[in-house]
């Protein structure tokens, strides 16, 4: 059963055009969403983070939006570049665990 | 400063072998994950501890795996016997205490499982 589920599993977005990527979850205890990005033979690396008490938290060209009443996040990314090309993971956190979902292959296209 | 460092990066083993993945965490963190990646069921938390014991292991697929954390500076990962399943990529990361929620990972250990 998965908690944090990503139902895209690949995306392809002009260069320069706004990308959005989704999140659901299933447990409304989570007190902290997160989004990775993880490029090919690396770890994931920390993209952008919100807590459950906001709606939205903004850095640069990256935005993640959250929507608690139906359990969803976004990560909006604008204007995208070809570096942003990579595979997204949405996380969410309860007691010291981080639980992610299964990740989304963000492919720019130049 | 050094990242989380794991090793092998690549192993490839027979089935039956036993496999054993290292991790040595950034200094000062106290919390230290094991996490695996497949194509289906994407990252996992395997078990993590904090403050070199383990917390909460309910991630471990089944007795053939098992993680120690001897000391604040090593982790080690080991599955006995492997099998072709196994085969993922395995990631370790650390985070201090306290801090927000954002955790650090290494580059992963790939293990293909023959």
């Amino acid at each position: 059963d998965q908690q944090v589920k990503q139902n895209s599993p690949s995306l392809s977005v002009q260069e320069g055009r706004i990308s959005i990527l989704n999140c659901d979850y299933t447990n409304s205890m989570f007190d902290y969403f997160l989004w990775y990005k993880k490029y090919p033979a690396e770890g994931p690396t920390f993209l952008i983070s919100i807590s459950s008490i906001k709606d939205k938290n903004e850095d640069g060209r990256f935005t993640v939006f959250l929507n608690k009443s139906a359990k969803h996040l976004s990560l909006h990314i604008v204007p995208s570049q070809p570096g942003d090309s990579a595979v997204y993971f949405c996380a969410a956190s309860l007691n010291e665990k981080l639980t992610f979902g299964t990740g989304t292959r963000l492919t720019i296209i130049p | 400063d050094a990242g989380v460092i794991q090793s092998p990066r690549h192993e490839v083993t027979e089935m039956g072998q036993e496999v054993t993945l290292r991790c040595k965490p950034i200094s000062g963190h106290d919390y230290l994950f094991w996490y695996r990646q497949t194509m289906m069921r994407g990252l996992e938390l395997l078990i993590y501890f904090n403050n070199n014991v383990p917390i909460d292991d309910s991630g471990m697929p089944e007795d053939r795996f098992s993680a120690k954390m001897p000391n604040a500076s090593f982790s080690t990962l080991k599955i006995q016997p492997s099998e072709p399943r196994d085969s993922a990529v395995y990631f370790c990361a650390s985070r201090p205490s306290p801090s927000g929620n954002t955790i650090y990972f290494g580059e992963g250990s790939w293990l293909t499982v023959v």
